[in-house]
């Protein structure tokens, strides 16, 4: 089944900008959706945008002005970054397949592990 | 933005006990309703999508209902590796929003 694997800076400093790589394993990234979903400690789920295959996107509107989803067929790989962070944005981040697309039920079916971002000096 | 609530934010519950989980839309969003569970330190499982329909390989002691605004997560006989936290995320429109969560632990 599809696997999922977040990678990038464990600690960003404020101002600057968080970037992450999702790379997708035993499974294509083509035909399918694409999220991004943050966690802080303790908290709840927050997400972030999506991705299709062909590169569109849709946003949360509370991070559409600092946020940008791409993508990457032939590497099999998605990306997030996210500009002008601050503490508020310390968290896990997940990147996870939206599932059922063809059948109209959006779901989130395969996570990755997850990782932690702090946002710090 | 849809807002998304859940009853209980928390619960202790025994082995073998049926544990009910509400959640609630701020909006009708049909059947849009998905479940998860997520233990600590990992990410969240997907267990039922469009209100009722159980994800493969989950077990069937899961069941969801509802449809509108409304919509309730059955455990009908609580297991030890049913302790964990479950929340709510509605697929009805963008940005797909999630419930609080509902924290399942031991009584």
């Amino acid at each position: 089944q599809v696997q999922l694997q977040e990678s990038g800076p464990g600690l960003v400093k404020p101002s600057e900008t968080l970037s992450l790589t999702c790379t997708v394993s035993s499974g294509s990234i083509t035909s399918y959706y694409w999220s991004w979903i943050r966690q802080p400690a303790g908290k709840g789920l927050e997400y972030i945008g999506n991705i299709h295959y062909s590169g569109s996107t849709k946003y949360n509107p509370s991070l559409k002005s600092r946020v940008t989803i791409s993508v990457d067929s032939s590497k099999n790989q998605f990306y997030l970054t996210l500009s002008s962070v601050t503490a508020a944005d310390t968290a896990v981040y997940y990147c996870a397949r939206v599932g059922g697309g063809s059948s109209g039920w959006y779901y989130f079916d395969f996570w990755g592990q997850g990782t932690l971002v702090t946002v710090s000096s | 933005d849809i807002q998304m609530t859940q009853s209980p934010s928390s619960l202790s519950a025994s082995v073998g006990d049926r544990v009910t989980i509400t959640c609630r839309a701020s909006q009708s969003i049909n059947t849009y309703l998905n479940w998860y569970q997520q233990k600590p330190g990992k990410a969240p499982k997907f267990l039922i999508y469009a209100a009722s329909s159980l994800q493969s390989g989950v077990s069937s002691r899961f069941r969801g209902s509802g449809s509108g605004t409304d919509f309730t997560l059955t455990i009908s006989s609580l297991q030890p590796e049913d302790f964990a936290t479950y929340y709510c995320q509605q697929s009805y429109s963008v940005p797909f929003t999630f419930g609080p969560g509902t924290k399942v632990d031991i009584k």
